[in-house]
């Protein structure tokens, strides 16, 4: 069975610092990864999906790579913004799930980032 | 062009009532999902449809159902409201192809008590 987790659940930076956060999944089989953003009382936004062929994927300040062998994805933000703050979550579609689409999601890792 | 519009926003219900949590799509997307988000935790799926007239159940279907008559709607139904069902409900919607992204409402706050 794939699970999702994400570590650490809640992050405290200050403003401009470069970070990390991690992402692990227990199967490789999977089709891509997404990374998302959630802010309070929205709904989630996509950031960037990686397709299991490939290694990394970068949109302005976020860069987030994916290792299938190790089970890991990361998501990279450099020179972090108080706007940057909001809860990041990572999920996976498995292979062997069709064409739903249905993902897997971890619970999120919860980012602050102090003016 | 709204994307995905859930209503209503906020719901306070008694044990045992029932409520139809909607979802709206203009963005003529085949797939349509209903996620649960619990505090600390991953979103769950509920149910999903690959088109108009199919359904199928997720992870966590039990004491919901829904339907999907036509592309644009994708109504979740709770028949006899639980605590265990107090969460934030989510509808999101993809498109065609494999690596399409999802696109979420901006949630259903709700609580049963």
């Amino acid at each position: 069975k794939q699970e999702v987790t994400q570590i650490p659940a809640a992050l405290s930076v200050p403003e401009g610092e470069n970070l990390v956060l991690n992402c692990s999944f227990t199967d490789s089989a999977i089709y891509n990864l997404q990374w998302f953003r959630q802010d309070p009382g929205k709904g989630l936004t996509s950031l960037l999906l990686i397709q299991s062929s490939q290694r990394e994927q970068t949109s302005g300040r976020l860069n987030a790579s994916l290792d299938k062998s190790s089970g890991r994805s990361t998501l990279y933000i450099a020179a972090s913004q108080p706007g940057d703050s909001a809860t990041y979550l990572c999920a996976v579609r498995r292979r062997g799930s069709g064409n739903t689409g249905k993902l897997i999601f971890g619970q999120g890792t919860t980012l602050q980032v102090k003016p | 062009n709204a994307g995905v519009t859930q209503t209503p926003k906020f719901r306070i219900l008694k044990i045992g009532q029932s409520m139809t949590l909607q979802c709206a799509q203009d963005m003529n997307h085949n797939y349509m999902y209903w996620y649960r988000q619990d505090p600390g935790m991953g979103l769950k799926l509920i149910y999903y449809s690959v088109g108009a007239g199919i359904t199928d159940k997720g992870e966590v279907p039990n004491g919901y159902n829904v339907s999907r008559s036509t592309t644009e709607d994708f109504p979740l139904r709770l028949e006899l409201a639980a605590p265990s069902q107090t969460s934030v409900y989510f509808c999101a919607t993809r498109g065609q192809g494999m690596d399409s992204p999802l696109h979420f409402g901006n949630g259903t706050r709700l609580t049963v008590t």
